[in-house]
């Protein structure tokens, strides 16, 4: 089992460009989460999923989208890159009333 | 609303010291309550839940739902407990709640 992986490790765009993060997990799980994790600010959720074709919006969605068209697949979107989006980028996987399990994280700058 | 409050960002103590990472919590149910640790450059892994009342790496943690508190304990911490640590409190449609974290670092 791979358990949960992100594509890339390692992006720099330019403001205005675009671009998707893939999260693929392995495990079977229906929940699956993108986070952004700023310096003294933890990890704040963007949006999450309880299963195959759903989505919602966590605590800070503005600027992201998402899409979850498979089970083992969280596609995370930026549309227009902006220097604010700088950050590190985990997603998570997790059955129903269990824990979650974390990516490797993707380290995106937006110049 | 679900909150999970750290309220120490850095924390340092010496090796074989006792250390505590403080988390408490506002939840108006019943809540399930977890510890991550994020080593340098690596992904979060789980520590601990509260409701495995498990010891891992000799760390430890006790709900108390009177002071709303889930502190992080260990007799005597190691160098290679130096790491960032997370509260995380799982709401409805297990929603995940994280602290803003705790750096710890253990002097040698």
């Amino acid at each position: 089992n791979a358990g949960v992986t992100q594509t890339p490790k390692f992006r720099v765009l330019k403001t205005g460009q675009s671009m998707t993060l893939l999260c693929a997990q392995d495990m079977n799980h229906e929940y699956m989460y993108w986070y952004r994790q700023d310096p003294g600010m933890g990890l704040r959720l963007i949006h999450y999923s309880v299963g195959e074709g759903t989505t919602a919006k966590g605590e800070v969605p503005d600027g992201y989208n998402v899409s979850r068209l498979k089970k083992q697949n969280f596609l995370l979107g930026l549309e227009s890159a902006a220097p604010s989006q700088t950050s590190v980028y985990f997603c998570a996987s997790a059955a129903i009333s269990d824990t979650q399990y974390f990516g490797p994280g993707t380290r995106l700058t937006v110049l | 609303a679900q909150r999970v409050t750290q309220p120490e960002k850095l924390l340092s103590v010496f090796k074989g010291a006792p250390v505590e990472l403080k988390c408490n919590y506002s939840y108006s149910g019943s809540p399930e309550l977890f510890w991550y640790v994020q080593y340098s450059r690596q992904r979060l892994q789980l520590l601990l839940r509260h409701i495995s009342r498990e010891s891992i790496k000799g760390f430890t943690a006790d709900l108390n739902k009177g002071e709303t508190s889930f502190h992080l304990k260990k007799p005597f911490a190691q160098e290679e407990d130096s790491a960032m640590y997370y509260c995380a409190l799982s709401g409805p449609g297990n929603q995940f709640y994280f602290g803003t974290g705790t750096s710890l670092t253990v002097i040698p």
